[in-house]
């Protein structure tokens, strides 16, 4: 069964630099994600992509933030210089269409910690 | 409070007996969908319910949603161990872009 991949698994960095999560959406699915969850919270929504722009994004994703789609499989999450309250597990989903009985297939997540 | 939120916040029961969650929400929503996290791991989607619809059955789960009251429950009948996690509900408005808010999250216990 198709799957949602996410690498690294586990992201250590220092405060103030640059972090790119990376993500391979399920083949045929249009409609990208990105969530968070810090430890022991819920899960926030941070952006949505469809059709290589952001269609809607949280007040989370600041400019500090940003979204590619660099090719057609990859869709990544930058966080230009990361902050400790950045640290988190990031989630990336997808889905093959916007219709209301369609699921969204979350990725294992990656686990970032700033140090 | 916030969109999607569950009760109870913890939940402990023997193994082969049911459980039920509560989830509660603010605004008007094309689904909502339940979602489950054994700890400090990925969320696996369980199932989704239409605002059109009133209850829903996959295996040993069924959801109801009460969209008068804004609110749906999730019942696990005859629990196992490997039923422990968390559960959460999320809700997609009516913004067509798919954005999830999630629940708190119900965290489930069930003892052998």
């Amino acid at each position: 069964e198709p799957e949602v991949t996410q690498t690294p698994s586990h992201q250590v960095t220092q405060m103030g630099q640059e972090v790119i999560l990376r993500c391979v959406p399920i083949s045929n699915h249009l409609y990208f994600y990105w969530y968070r969850q810090i430890l022991g919270q819920k899960v926030e929504f941070l952006v949505s992509f469809y059709n290589n722009e952001i269609s809607e994004k949280s007040e989370i994703f600041d400019d500090q933030f940003s979204v590619e789609r660099p090719d057609g499989s990859n869709f990544t999450l930058k966080i230009r210089s990361t902050k400790l309250e950045d640290s988190a597990m990031y989630f990336c989903a997808s889905r093959p269409t916007r219709t209301a009985q369609e699921t969204q297939y979350f990725g294992p997540g990656t686990r970032l910690l700033v140090l | 409070s916030q969109q999607g939120e569950e009760d109870p916040q913890a939940l402990s029961i023997q193994e082969g007996e049911n459980a039920t969650m509560n989830c509660s929400y603010k605004t008007s929503i094309n689904n909502l969908q339940w979602y489950r996290q054994n700890s400090g791991r990925g969320l696996v989607h369980l199932i989704l319910i239409r605002s059109n619809e009133r209850e829903k059955h996959s295996g040993r789960l069924r959801v109801t949603l009460d969209t008068s009251k804004k609110s749906s429950s999730l019942l696990i009948t005859a629990s196992r161990a490997a039923d422990t996690a968390s559960y959460f509900c999320a809700t997609e408005g009516s913004s067509n872009t798919g954005k999830l808010i999630f629940g708190q999250g119900t965290t489930l216990q069930v003892k052998p």
